[in-house]
């Protein structure tokens, strides 16, 4: 019971934005949007969450549409090291569950 | 903060063998995890504890698997006996978990092979 749809795979130029789209047309009031990241052979890594606002950390920003039925993940200059899979995770606002889905494995290419 | 720590790194053992995971949240964190990550089934939850106490075990996938945490800075996740299909990188995470935060921190994960 998938509560998030992301592409497979895609690939991006170093130095240029990388834009990752998640859709999430079920997401309640009360859901959060989540993005961890997991490089190879590491632990998943947080980036990233937000309500219904658009956020933005030393990492990345996080764009929600007006009706939160998607959203996409910006890495504004990527580089070798942002090459992973990037999960996102819908997650119920004082919920500890965080549910990993197979994500978007991003290729960073020189 | 050295993040959390997870012992060992990896872990080679015989078919019926017991293992122990071991895992050390980072400090001042109230809730601990462990997950399972196998290229099959992805990562799923197995344990959680929450100010040392286990709230949802529902993710162990069978008795063989047992977890404790005695104490605030120290978890272990225990298979006895092993077998093949164990075989799999166990993650421990910890967070701050109060009302809608919920930010969980990762540590290196445990490579184990069942033979």
């Amino acid at each position: 019971d998938a509560k998030t749809t992301q592409p497979p795979s895609m690939d991006c130029a170093e130095g240029r934005a990388a834009n990752l789209p998640c859709n999430h047309s079920t997401i309640s009031g009360n859901e959060y949007v989540y993005w961890y990241r997991q490089i190879h052979s590491q632990g998943p890594q947080y980036i990233i969450h937000g309500l219904k606002n658009n956020e933005t950390n030393e990492m990345a920003s996080l764009i929600i549409t007006e009706d939160r039925k998607s959203s996409t993940l910006i890495l504004p200059h990527a580089t070798l090291r942002d090459t992973a899979v990037y999960y996102c995770i819908v997650r119920v606002k004082g919920d500890y569950k965080l549910s990993f889905g197979a994500g978007t494995t991003v290729t960073v290419r020189a | 903060d050295a993040g959390v720590i997870q012992s060992p790194r990896h872990e080679v053992t015989e078919m019926g063998q017991e293992v122990t995971l071991r895992c050390k949240p980072i400090s001042g964190h109230n809730s601990l995890f462990w997950y399972r990550q196998t290229m099959m089934r992805g990562l799923e939850l197995l344990i959680y504890f929450n100010n040392n106490v286990p709230i949802d075990d529902s993710g162990m996938p069978e008795d063989r698997f047992s977890a404790k945490m005695p104490n605030a800075s120290f978890s272990t996740l225990k298979i006895q006996p092993s077998e093949p299909r164990d075989s799999a990188v166990y993650f421990c995470a910890s967070s701050w978990t109060s009302g809608d935060y919920n930010e969980q921190f990762f540590g290196p994960g445990t490579r184990l092979t069942v033979l």
